[in-house]
């Protein structure tokens, strides 16, 4: 059963740094395209951003919201991804997933989210 | 960025209702659009993909359809646990995906 698992999240001040991690079961991650994606929180429609990816090949990619600040790896065992994010600002503050891409560059197995909220 | 528009963003129906959701882009994007359902709490789930195809285990009252920039998400009949919110996206341009802002299906 694929099953995906974030953790890290937390209470940052701006200006600082987390580091999140995502558990991957019942597959091998360097064998998929994976990606961080962010919700915002708070009332209302939420909405849902790609904050980076990282290829089969290795490559990774970011948005210009998080470049710079963010950075995407993967473990060479195949079970953990990470988001290492610096430069906090209180507009990161979101739920992060981790998600994988299917056919079609859909997001076939999310993780259940991991809350980061940046404040002073 | 291509932009994603879902209408409405709130949309009333009662069990048994013939419900359909509408997402444009800014741009043509052939048939590169998915449709996930969202429940509070918790994870999007990919109902949809590449327009009309059903995500596995997904029940056969969801459909898909569209091309180019129009695309709508349809629920043949209501039941309890489809009151969630529905978004769309489009995955023509990789890895710089983006979302509609989403459709809350309320009762």
């Amino acid at each position: 059963e694929v099953q995906l698992v974030e953790s890290g999240g937390g209470l940052v001040q701006p200006g600082g740094s987390l580091r999140l991690s995502c558990a991957a079961s019942g597959f091998t991650l360097s064998n998929y395209d994976m990606q961080w994606v962010r919700q915002t929180t708070g009332k209302g429609l939420k909405g849902l951003e790609w904050v980076s990816a990282i290829g089969t090949d290795g490559d990774t990619y970011y948005p210009a919201s998080v470049k710079g600040r963010f950075t995407m790896s993967r473990e060479d065992d195949g079970r953990s991804l990470y988001l290492q994010m610096n430069s906090l600002r209180a507009g990161d503050t979101a739920v992060y997933f981790c998600a994988r891409v299917g056919r079609y560059g859909a997001y076939d197995y999310w993780g259940q989210g991991t809350l980061v909220t940046v404040s002073s | 960025d291509i932009q994603m528009t879902q209408s409405p963003s709130s949309l009333s129906a009662s069990v048994g209702d013939r419900v359909t959701f509408t997402c444009r882009a800014s741009h043509n994007i052939n048939n590169h659009l998915n449709w996930y359902q969202q429940r509070p709490g918790k994870a999007p789930k990919l109902l949809i993909y590449d327009t009309s195809n059903l995500q596995s285990g997904v029940p056969s009252r969801f459909s898909g359809s569209g091309i180019g920039t129009d695309f709508t998400l349809a629920i043949s009949s209501v039941v309890p646990e489809d009151f969630a919110t529905y978004y769309c996206q489009q995955t023509y341009s990789m890895p710089g995906n983006t979302f509609g802002q989403g459709t809350k299906l309320v009762i």
